[in-house]
């Protein structure tokens, strides 16, 4: 079983529309909880942080943590179409190492 | 403000030729430095992170080696490549003290070996 597992899409959504994400993960350990988007060819860049149970907002975008359940998830309201990548959850228990999902890729049509 | 640098973007290569891919960063001293390779819908892989000049852990027993000869210069090194080892390498960075776990990532190195 693969520590971080993440639900693989793809996803195509209408502009507008809310974009939902999802991870899961077995590590209880993990405590450090991150959302990157990476645009095609291009490194991952960060999104979101977040260390506790429960949501943070930034904008459009919201995360939210459920330690209880081991579930994490992001959503992006009123989606663009710049909004269009694959989009990596990470995650880590506070050493060096972080532990990705293999990434959802979301398109949005205008 | 703080800066990756990751060079060259693409590079294709013969097998069993050498290879060195170069990362550095600014705008920040003592960071921790890590090598990932990304395959398609795979995720990301720790290969290599380093703590300081000199130090380096890794992660993956492999066909490559890591180098870090100065505080914000890490070096990803093989002396003859296979096949496999065609991908997608990303570098990244981490402040060492405040934000733990953040890590900040380049633009990325796409190798083809043929």
């Amino acid at each position: 079983q693969k520590e971080v597992e993440q639900d693989p899409g793809p996803l195509s959504v209408p502009e507008g529309a809310i974009v939902s994400l999802n991870c899961t993960y077995s590590n209880s350990a993990f405590q450090y909880f991150m959302w990157y988007r990476q645009y095609s060819r291009k490194g991952p860049e960060l999104l979101m942080y977040t260390y506790s149970s429960g949501n943070k907002e930034d904008g459009r975008f919201t995360a939210q943590v459920d330690k209880s359940s081991k579930y994490i998830s992001l959503f992006i309201r009123d989606s663009q179409p710049s909004d269009s990548a694959t989009y990596l959850c990470a995650m880590s228990a506070g050493d060096y190492k972080l532990s990705f999902g293999a990434g959802t890729t979301v398109t949005v049509r205008a | 403000s703080q800066t990756i640098h990751q060079w060259p973007a693409t590079l294709v290569q013969p097998v069993g030729s050498p290879l060195s891919l170069e990362c550095t960063v600014e705008g920040t001293s003592n960071p921790n430095l890590y090598w990932y390779r990304q395959a398609a819908g795979r995720g990301l892989q720790l290969l290599f992170y380093s703590v300081g000049i000199g130090q380096i852990s890794s992660e993956v027993p492999q066909n490559l080696s890591a180098s870090r000869p100065q505080d914000r210069q890490f070096i990803l090194s093989s002396k003859k490549l296979l096949l496999s080892d065609s991908g997608f390498y990303l570098c990244a960075w981490e402040n060492s003290g405040r934000a733990k776990n953040i890590q900040y990532f380049g633009a990325g190195t796409r190798l083809s070996v043929l």
